[in-house]
């Protein structure tokens, strides 16, 4: 199947700090792309949907000047928590379309301090 | 999207073939059904999806049932690496939207596979 990278895999932070985390495809380029986050015993929380070219769409109640999208290129989707807050800590997950189907990233652990 | 239902947890012996069963009796006429498995601190993996025929592939078979309200993944000999979370996701399918076609995950199906 499809491959997708997201760096860095875990990354601890300091309260008030912005965090950059990069979303990859790596054999297929991907015009859309998804963040979603999961918090400990929860299952996947759809954050937004980002498109390469035009602005993210974000799910309800996701802030979207605090966690900024942006897909400049097929291949590449970043997301950046702003003024990070220990509440922010989580598991944040990108995936890619590659046709109709799906494909995940291994995931970017965040601990803010 | 329509809505699925999925026991909680499983239980399978090492070997012998794990069935997962899943409900989406709200479930339209465009809609996929996708099986995804998550491990541990991992993403979660593409299993297997269908929209009316049954399905297999390396992984699994996927067997849905001819009203399409519910639908069983099978992995026909379990072993302690398919220990994860299997998640049952109905879907439409906008081939022609670029927003088309979000994954909604429910709760899931904690597949506990015993030696």
């Amino acid at each position: 199947g499809a491959v997708v990278s997201q760096h860095p895999s875990r990354v601890i932070c300091k309260s008030g700090t912005s965090v950059k985390i990069e979303c990859r495809s790596l054999d297929f380029q991907a015009t859309t792309m998804f963040w979603y986050r999961q918090f400990p015993k929860q299952s996947l929380m759809l954050m937004a949907t980002s498109n390469e070219g035009s602005k993210a769409t974000y799910e309800q109640g996701v802030e979207k000047d605090k966690f900024l999208i942006n897909h400049a290129s097929l291949t590449l989707s970043t997301l950046t928590v702003t003024s990070a807050h220990p509440e922010d800590s989580s598991f944040y997950i990108c995936s890619a379309k590659a046709g109709e189907t799906q494909y995940f990233g291994p995931g970017t652990r965040l601990l803010v301090l | 999207d329509a809505k699925t239902t999925q026991p909680p947890s499983m239980d399978c012996a090492e070997g012998r073939a794990a069935n997962l069963p899943c409900n989406h009796s709200t479930i339209s006429g465009n809609e996929y059904v996708y099986w995804y498995r998550q491990i541990h601190s991992q993403g979660p993996q593409y299993i297997i999806h269908g929209l009316k025929n049954n399905e297999t592939n390396e992984m699994a078979s996927l067997i849905i049932t001819e009203d399409r309200k519910s639908s069983t993944l099978i992995l026909p000999h379990a072993t302690l690496r398919d220990t994860a979370v299997y998640y049952c996701i109905v879907r439409a399918s906008r081939p022609m939207s670029n927003q088309g076609g979000k994954l909604i995950f429910g709760q899931g199906t904690e597949l506990s596979v015993k030696p």
